[in-house]
């Protein structure tokens, strides 16, 4: 069946650092491939897409890069903030009648 | 822009009651979600609506129905509020039902409590 994994968290970075938050997938065809953002207390906002292999979607400072060989869409952010603390979900869409299906989240907290 | 506005931030029931979480949408979309969000368990699917009087069970549709008579309004009904159905609920809607590209939008969710 079709899934996404993500890393568990939760993450834990200082002010500045690098971010790699790893997603990889499972599908029977051929997904577009989304990265959520909840911040505390609100609903899921969509991050950034790419629809095809080898796109990037970028948003934010966040980049993340279709990647079919290795079926995988890890989100990446040079220098993280503070006000990056929330948490992130990888999800997945196959074309047709289907919902999105998404990772289980990471919860990022970013501290001065 | 996008709205998706769910009816209740926070709510508080008694087991047994017939509970409604309402959840608008002003995009004229055709797709409309119901999830369930548990620590630890991510997102789950209860219902889905691709289209007006439509509806698809989801991943764990025990316990509730849905109700859509507009293509605007998707509304999840408990039929006997359980305390294991205690939960943040998070309505959502996308536009496209084939090319599998769009994304959904998310309402800010309702906090259950079911006492």
């Amino acid at each position: 069946g079709n899934s996404v994994t993500q890393m568990e968290g939760p993450v834990t970075l200082s002010e500045e650092a690098f971010l790699t938050i790893n997603c990889t997938y499972t599908a029977t065809g051929y997904p577009s491939l989304f990265w959520y953002v909840q911040y505390p207390g609100e609903g899921l906002q969509l991050l950034l897409k790419a629809t095809k292999a080898d796109d990037k979607g970028s948003n934010k400072g966040f980049e993340a890069t279709y990647r079919k060989e290795t079926t995988s869409f890890h989100l990446e952010k040079g220098s993280v903030q503070v006000s990056d603390s929330a948490v992130y979900f990888c999800a997945l869409n196959l074309p047709g009648n289907t919902p999105l299906v998404f990772g289980k989240g990471t919860r990022l907290s970013v501290i001065a | 822009d996008v709205k998706v506005t769910q009816s209740s931030r926070y709510l508080v029931k008694r087991t047994g009651e017939k509970v409604f979480l309402e959840c608008v949408q002003d995009m004229d979309h055709e797709n409309m979600f119901w999830y369930r969000q548990d620590p630890g368990l991510g997102l789950r699917l209860i219902y889905f609506s691709y289209d007006v009087k439509m509806k698809e069970k989801g991943d764990i549709p025990e316990g509730y129905s849905v109700s859509r008579e507009k293509k605007e309004r998707f509304s999840l009904i408990l039929e006997s509020a359980s305390t294991n159905q205690t939960s943040m609920y998070l309505c959502a809607s996308s536009r496209d039902r084939t090319g599998g590209n769009q994304p959904q939008h998310f309402g800010d969710g309702t906090r259950l409590s079911i006492l």
